[in-house]
């Protein structure tokens, strides 16, 4: 059973409009979430991360929005830009040392 | 301050074969994870190694192995290749343990025909 879910498997936004990028998970034991971009061919890169005891969390064009009760999370990028086409995965960890678990992906396609 | 290296970069193996992947982690960092990555499972966990030790397993076949040496170098070994396991195997390291502060490698690429 997945414990973290990315619904949609690609996404397509305007250059200069804001993407939104969705993870809901199951597991109420997960405590720290993360967002990772990763292009083809290489490793996933880290982007931004929020603890649970957070609500929000920005870094420059990138800002995550965690809402425990209802299990879910969201990176939003303000302005979108052609290089931020890549695949997001959102991950979740129990304590920080315990193993990531990853969604599947969403493919953000930025059109210019 | 070179970066996490996972050699080969690509390899092609025939169903039955063996493989081994290598992990050179952060100089200074303890620990490293392996990742599965495919296209309809997304990246899942295999193992963890923390100073040599096992520290956390994956759902695997036992034909997945890992081990992890005093430099801190690990790698990783699948026995009795099947198709399904072609994907990219990723490699993460950090200096503490903690999976949140990993870096991870460019991955090889296993093709398995």
């Amino acid at each position: 059973d997945q414990q973290v879910k990315q619904n949609s498997p690609s996404l397509s936004v305007q250059e200069g409009r804001i993407s939104i990028l969705n993870c809901d998970y199951t597991n109420s034991m997960f405590d720290y979430f993360l967002w990772y971009k990763k292009y083809p061919a290489e490793g996933p890169t880290f982007l931004i991360s929020i603890s649970s005891i957070k609500d929000k969390n920005e870094d420059g064009r990138f800002t995550v929005f965690l809402n425990k009760s209802a299990k879910h999370l969201s990176l939003h990028i303000v302005p979108s830009q052609p290089g931020d086409s890549a695949v997001y995965f959102c991950a979740a960890s129990e304590t920080g040392n315990t193993p990531l678990v990853f969604g599947k992906g969403t493919r953000l396609s930025v059109i210019a | 301050k070179a970066g996490v290296t996972q050699t080969p970069r690509y390899l092609i193996k025939t169903r039955g074969q063996q493989v081994t992947l290598s992990c050179s982690p952060i100089s200074g960092h303890r620990s490293v994870s392996w990742y599965q990555q495919t296209p309809g499972q997304g990246l899942q966990f295999l193992f963890e190694y923390f100073s040599e030790t096992q520290r956390n397993k994956g759902n695997f076949p036992g034909r997945f192995s890992g081990r992890q040496f005093s430099n801190s170098r690990s790698e990783m070994n699948v026995s009795t290749l099947e198709l399904g396991d072609s994907a990219l195997y990723l490699c993460a390291s950090s200096y503490s343990g903690r999976n949140t502060e990993a870096f991870f490698g460019q991955g090889t690429r296993l093709t398995v025909v």
